[in-house]
């Protein structure tokens, strides 16, 4: 069974730019997740999808940050424009539904913003 | 709120010790707890769970056990080896996940 699929695994940008993400979920999971993981500290939730609606995006800072799920398979986060304190590795992850336990974590993306 | 709180680290141990990683949690209702495991560049993987009061999660020798009464999820492992010196997570789920703020653990020869 292939694991959650994320890309790409390293970004570089400057400050004010913008920048995007892409996940593909575990095959069948209705559930998708954006996590930021700050050096040094756990992930932090920023959406939760259930198929392609949202569930939770309490903790998203919506007037940079972006995220869709079309189809309820793929999704993308995207950030415009980039700030320092974005530097972060932003996880993906998946689940068979919502009510489901567990979680199966991407590699991450890697964002460093100079 | 909803938060966990584990040990900080580094924890430095030797091949064979007897590991211990506290982790303590808040929640308004009764969560189900995990602890997750991050090896060197990769990502997030369960290593165990638990969803009710005095149940036990157990996997890879590692074990922690729900308790309720002191709001604790403590990860042991009676014997550590070179191969599970990683970051530890623990984390609760009560509608949404939180994370502590992990836990590195190195394991020398």
């Amino acid at each position: 069974e292939a694991g959650v699929a994320q890309s790409p695994r390293y970004k570089i940008i400057e400050k004010r730019q913008s920048v995007a993400f892409w996940c593909n979920p575990i095959s069948g999971h209705a559930t998708l997740y954006w996590y930021q993981q700050i050096l040094g500290q756990g992930p932090k939730l920023l959406i939760q999808f259930q198929n392609n609606g949202v569930v939770d995006d309490s903790q998203l800072p919506k007037d940079r940050f972006s995220a869709e799920r079309l189809k309820g398979v793929d999704s993308t986060l995207k950030i415009q424009p980039a700030k320092l304190e974005d530097s972060a590795v932003y996880l993906c992850a998946s689940s068979l539904a919502r009510e489901s336990d567990t979680q199966y974590f991407g590699p991450g993306t890697r964002l460093t913003v100079l | 709120g909803n938060s966990v709180t584990q040990m900080e680290g580094p924890v430095t141990l030797s091949e064979e010790a007897f590991l211990t990683i506290n982790c303590t949690y808040t929640a308004t209702g009764y969560p189900s707890l995990f602890w997750y495991v991050q090896y060197p560049g990769e990502g997030l993987q369960l290593l165990l769970k638990a969803t009710k009061a005095d149940d036990k999660g157990s996997n890879k020798g590692f074990e922690a056990t729900y308790r309720k009464e002191t709001t604790s999820f403590h990860l042991e492992k009676g014997s550590v080896q070179v191969s599970d010196s990683a970051v530890y997570f623990c984390a609760l789920n009560f509608n949404k996940f939180y994370f502590g703020s992990g836990t590195k653990l190195n394991v020398k020869p």
